[in-house]
């Protein structure tokens, strides 16, 4: 059973679409999150979720809004799609402590042209 | 504001030989620390994490790591490297109370034969 799974593992698509990445977690965490993994392998958080309430909204554009319909899932839905969009996208989870560690679905691979 | 340095974006070591991975880390509270390891078209994973009950941490694959609060480090090693350990390795850092984590620039490790 994979812990973290985030479908689909590889999007290809011209600028301006919109995609949607989705995530799911059977950990029972309290905590999502969303990374952005660029092309020198450089990590930025976008956003958290607990319970279903955003917590971390990071300086990430309107195009990118982020739905957590329940504790298990956080999906990612990007509008008109830009080339600096092209990234890593990883999901996260964590238990509600701070010192629980992260844990990586296999990411999305986002590629614009 | 809290952050993460990794020295040395790539690292070269020969087989057998002895693996040191640096991070520096800035906090004005105590930090929790973590290291991650990532492999080749995939997630991140968790080597080892410093949560402030002792300061030299094991981890999985022989790796180890030892927080000094005086020099700020958390500095990853490993006795011997093995093939099988080349990746890019994470410092990262989270700030009790909040569920932010903010990860290093990255060092990617190449064993050589």
């Amino acid at each position: 059973d994979t812990a973290v799974s985030q479908t689909p593992k590889y999007l290809v698509t011209q600028m301006g679409n919109d995609k949607s990445i989705k995530c799911e977690q059977n950990l029972g965490h309290d905590t999502m999150y969303w990374y952005k993994q660029d092309s020198k392998k450089f990590l930025k958080i976008m956003f958290s979720y607990n319970n279903k309430e955003l917590i971390i909204n990071e300086t990430v554009p309107n195009r990118f809004s982020p739905k957590s319909p329940d504790k298990a899932h956080l999906n990612l839905h990007i509008n008109s799609l830009e080339l600096g969009d092209s990234a890593v996208y990883f999901c996260a989870s964590s238990p509600v402590e701070v010192t629980g560690e992260l844990f990586f679905g296999e990411g999305s691979r986002l590629t614009v042209l | 504001a809290q952050s993460v340095t990794q020295l040395g974006s790539h690292v070269s070591v020969s087989e057998g030989a002895l693996v040191l991975l640096r991070c520096n880390y800035s906090s004005s509270v105590p930090p929790y620390l973590f290291w991650y390891v990532q492999y080749p078209n995939q997630g991140l994973q968790l080597l080892l994490k410093y949560t402030s009950a002792a300061t030299l941490v094991k981890g999985i694959n022989g790796f180890e790591a030892e927080f000094k609060k005086s020099e700020t480090s958390f500095h990853l090693t490993k006795p011997s490297a093995h093939m099988s350990d080349a990746a890019e390795y994470f410092c990262a850092v989270s700030l009790s109370g909040t569920y932010k984590y903010i990860f290093g620039t990255g060092t990617r490790l190449k064993v050589l034969a």
